[in-house]
């Protein structure tokens, strides 16, 4: 079975300063891995996926993250903090291509000071 | 990306009356949406897996007759919370499989239930 581990439930960073938010994987077979963002009382929005072509896989908002199949990990970087980047972020895992339920880690929660 | 609308975003219900809570593919057909339940400050729990026109898959733990799962269109499933009490209190999130060759799912905003 695949899983997600994110370590660290709460990173705080100050404005402008790199964001660094970890994730390791568990898969028996290759697998798709994503990050979403989560604000307040909303839904998840796709910030980046891999999807077994470039490793280093850059999204939205500045985002980028890479994976490493040598360590299992999917971290998620941004090189300058900015107050707006304060959410929840989840690291999640699935297995096939479409439509196969999709299995998050507990969630990071970031926060960003003056 | 592909837009997915979930209603309404926050309701108020009495203790032993039902909730519908509907999920719909705004431009693209989903063929497979899936049901999430978020307690406060923790992840995501999947609670079931909804294809249309057939039976939902329920997680292990999850009571498929307090969650009533319907997936009669291809752009539109519903989950009923039926009898609710006060601990089915919670933030209920639903996703649409983005389709072929799109291993991403797209989601809702989320209903916030609190039962009185």
């Amino acid at each position: 079975a695949q899983s997600v581990t994110q370590l660290g439930s709460h990173v705080s960073v100050s404005e402008g300063a790199l964001v660094l938010l970890r994730c390791n994987y568990s898969s028996s077979v290759p697998p798709y891995l994503f990050w979403y963002v989560q604000y307040p009382n909303q839904g998840l929005q796709l910030l980046l996926k891999y999807t077994s072509a470039a490793t280093l896989v850059k999204g939205i908002n500045g985002f980028e993250a890479e994976f490493k199949k040598s360590e299992t990990s999917f971290h998620l970087t941004k090189p300058s903090a900015h107050m707006s980047d304060a959410a929840e972020y989840f690291c999640a895992v699935s297995l096939y291509s479409s439509a196969s339920k999709i299995i998050f880690g507990s969630g990071t929660r970031l926060s960003i000071r003056p | 990306g592909a837009v997915v609308s979930q209603h309404p975003s926050r309701v108020i219900c009495k203790s032993g009356t039902s909730v519908k809570i509907e999920c719909r593919s705004l431009d693209f057909q989903a063929t497979t949406m899936f049901w999430y339940r978020q307690f406060p400050k923790q992840s995501l729990m999947l609670m079931a897996t909804s294809n249309e026109g057939s039976k939902a898959t329920y997680e292990q733990g999850v009571e498929k007759d307090k969650f009533l799962i319907n997936h009669a269109s291809l752009t539109l499933s519903t989950l009923t919370v039926t009898s609710a009490h006060p601990e089915d209190s919670s933030f209920y999130i639903c996703s649409a499989s983005g389709g072929r060759g799109r291993p991403e799912a797209f989601f809702g905003q989320g209903t916030r239930l609190t039962v009185v």
